[in-house]
């Protein structure tokens, strides 16, 4: 299976700061990656699907940017409510894989 | 609205069974590709198996492969995990999932529901 690795695993960052999470992948997936967003108790939330294509209703402040084994979430500004967990996802093979999270913090 | 609503979690011994099932509803449910993921207490998530429209295609992470079968009846609108074999490391919140119309990504998901393996 294709494994991702997600860097930093935690980050503490204030409101306004920009904000840059990175998958990376172990093989090449073309750009067949999503991220998520994940808050305490809830169900994971959509945010890019073909690595920088934001879905419907998600602040522009998200974007995503990569192809082949290296990408990148950048939220541009932060603000309260993006205080979360983020998840890449890779769907190039039947055999789907996620990362193992960031954990996005107030400082 | 789309609503993706799991039930039939709980607590089972170690080698035991457990079904679980996702009501769906909101949309057309027989036009989508419809998965399972799962996520540890305080882990990551782990997509566990999907299921083609039809039924026809369904495919399974390694660690489940002759214990889970994925199944849904879209006259019922309803997608199934039939859990067998079940061990500790199988312990976590399941979660029902809608996949896009051209990719294997998740764009509405249930509540979840807690599957907890213990003696």
């Amino acid at each position: 299976a294709i494994q991702l690795t997600q860097s930093p695993s935690s980050l503490s960052a204030s409101v306004g700061d920009r904000v840059t999470i990175t998958c990376r992948a172990s093989q090449g997936i073309s750009s067949a990656l999503a991220w998520y967003q994940q808050k305490p108790g809830k169900a994971p939330k959509l945010l890019i699907y073909d690595a920088s294509s934001l879905e419907s209703g998600v602040p522009s402040r998200f974007s995503g940017s990569g192809s082949g084994t290296d990408f990148t979430l950048t939220i541009s500004s932060l603000q309260p409510e993006d205080f979360a967990t983020y998840y890449c996802q890779q769907f190039n093979s039947y055999q789907l894989t996620f990362g193992g999270g960031t954990k996005v913090e107030i400082k | 609205e789309v609503q993706l609503v799991e039930s039939g979690g709980g607590l089972v011994q170690p080698g035991g069974s457990l079904r679980l099932s996702c009501a769906a509803s909101g949309f057309t449910f027989s036009s989508y590709w419809m998965s399972w993921v799962r996520q540890a207490p305080g882990k990551g998530l782990e997509w566990v198996a999907n299921i083609k429209q039809d039924g026809s295609e369904k495919y399974y992470v390694d660690s489940v492969k002759g214990r889970f079968t994925i199944s849904r009846d879209n006259a019922k609108n309803s997608l199934y995990l039939q859990m067998n074999s079940l061990r500790a490391e199988d312990t976590a919140v399941y979660y029902c999932a809608r996949e896009i119309a051209y990719g294997d990504v998740f764009d509405y998901w249930g509540q979840g529901t807690l599957v907890t393996v213990s003696s």
